[in-house]
């Protein structure tokens, strides 16, 4: 099975300016959670999808949104770009059936540097 | 707030040697705990984990051992090989439901041939 594919996996920004991320889930996997590295905080959750809602989400500020497609596959937006969102933005997917939780597998990240 | 913390932010060791990578954390109610290991550059790598109802878990020359009385969770690697170096951290799942993993802050664990 193909792994968790992240695009784009670099990116360029400047201040004000928004960016849209896409991840796609390991095939059969209906949840995506998304996250946030920095050398500072280490890494962090953002949001989690399961078919299609938003079930959880993390203390950001709201500048940071996202989706899921009936696909699985999801999308993040952040609008109003600040330096301190320079990070490695890390999705990952699990099967999370049930009410178990499971195991999550990681995409490799897509770098946003905001200049 | 709860928290899941790393003990030592750097091991190192020499090739051949056991390492052993801690890790607490706060949480009473976490019941499920999972070991990444990070390569540079890289997302984090799947390693093992456990459930709150094993103290021990077994792998390919991992182990991982809970301590639910004291809330300690150790990544035990044997015979570690240079290919071992990367960052590992420790994750849970607890207290908010579904999956929201919080991460430990990370070991830089470091060998030497």
């Amino acid at each position: 099975k193909a792994g968790v594919t992240q695009t784009p996996r670099y990116l360029i920004k400047t201040r004000g300016q928004q960016v849209t991320l896409s991840c796609s889930p390991i095939s059969g996997h209906r949840s995506v959670s998304w996250y946030q590295q920095t050398p500072g905080q280490g890494l962090q959750f953002l949001f989690e999808y399961f078919s299609e809602t938003q079930r959880n989400k993390g203390n950001f500020p709201g500048r940071f949104s996202g989706r899921q497609f009936s696909n699985s596959r999801s999308e993040m937006n952040v609008s109003t770009l600040e330096l301190g969102d320079s990070a490695l933005y890390l999705c990952a997917s699990s099967l999370a059936s049930g009410g178990r939780v499971e195991t999550q597998y990681f995409g490799p990240g897509t770098r946003l540097l905001v200049l | 707030g709860e928290s899941v913390g790393l003990h030592l932010p750097t091991l190192s060791v020499q090739e051949g040697d056991n390492s052993i990578i801690n890790c607490a954390y706060s949480n009473s109610a976490s019941d499920y705990f999972i070991w990444y290991k990070q390569e540079s550059g890289k997302g984090p790598q799947f390693i093992i984990d456990i459930r709150s109802n094993m103290d021990k878990r077994q792998g390919q020359r991992v182990t991982v051992l809970l301590n639910k009385t004291v809330k300690h969770l150790s990544l035990q690697i044997a015979a570690t090989q240079p290919g071992d170096s990367a960052v590992y951290f420790c994750a849970e799942f607890g207290g908010s439901g579904y999956s929201t993993l919080t991460f430990g802050k990370g070991t830089m664990l470091l060998v030497s041939p």
